[in-house]
């Protein structure tokens, strides 16, 4: 199967400093890509979808000013969080779609911890 | 709208024993369904998926599901749990069959595997 990949793996914060995670399909091209959070022992929570050359959609209750969005190539979408608080940590995972597999791919996540 | 319930949040079984994870779902429309498994440290991986097709679907390590429309149930089965199985595992649901389409997931059940 395809392989997607997260960086960094993990981040330690200061509360009002911006984190930028990045999500890369190492193997194919994904013009759609996922963005999720997840909260210990909770499921995962679809924040937004990015779509190669345009904007990302968020879901409703989330803020696209403070997760700021990217997906500048078809291998590459990046997840900003501007002034962090740390009401924000969590575990951030993406996936990207594959036509050939018929399938979305999921990165191993981003564990982000603001202080 | 759609939406997964996960009717367990914890499973323990014997190694050498069936699993059964429960997964019931609701959707206004023909749904796709899929179960994925998480280890720790690791991205999320499809065991199997549903898309209108034959409903006796068998997946990798040996777990097969059966959609079910009259229970609108999508549950998880193994005939032999291996230690190797533990992990979290999420029964989610896509209101359309391309992979770009919106995932909703359950809130997981934790399969736990004993000696």
């Amino acid at each position: 199967g395809a392989v997607v990949s997260q960086h960094p793996s993990r981040v330690i914060c200061k509360s009002g400093t911006s984190v930028k995670i990045e999500c890369r399909s190492l193997d194919f091209q994904a013009t759609t890509m996922f963005w999720y959070r997840q909260f210990p022992k909770q499921s995962l929570m679809l924040m937004a979808t990015s779509n190669e050359g345009s904007k990302a959609t968020y879901e409703q209750g989330v803020e696209k000013d403070k997760f700021l969005i990217n997906h500048a190539s078809l291998t590459l979408s990046t997840l900003t969080v501007t002034s962090a608080h740390p009401e924000d940590s969590s575990f951030y995972i993406c996936s990207a779609n594959s036509a050939d597999y018929n399938e979305q791919f999921f990165g191993p996540g981003t564990r982000l911890t603001v202080l | 709208a759609q939406s997964v319930t996960q009717l367990d949040s914890h499973v323990s079984v014997s190694e050498g024993t069936p699993v059964l994870l429960r997964c019931n779902y609701s959707s206004s429309y023909s749904p796709s369904l899929f179960w994925y498994v998480q280890h720790p440290n690791k991205g999320l991986q499809l065991l199997l998926k549903y898309t209108s097709a034959a409903t006796l679907v068998k997946g990798i390590n040996g777990f097969e599901a059966e959609f079910k429309k009259s229970e609108t149930s999508f549950h998880l089965t193994k005939p032999s749990a291996h230690m190797s199985d533990a992990a979290e595992y999420f029964c989610v649901v896509s209101s359309a069959t391309g992979t770009a389409s919106k995932l909703t997931f359950g809130t997981g059940t934790r399969l736990q595997v004993t000696l």
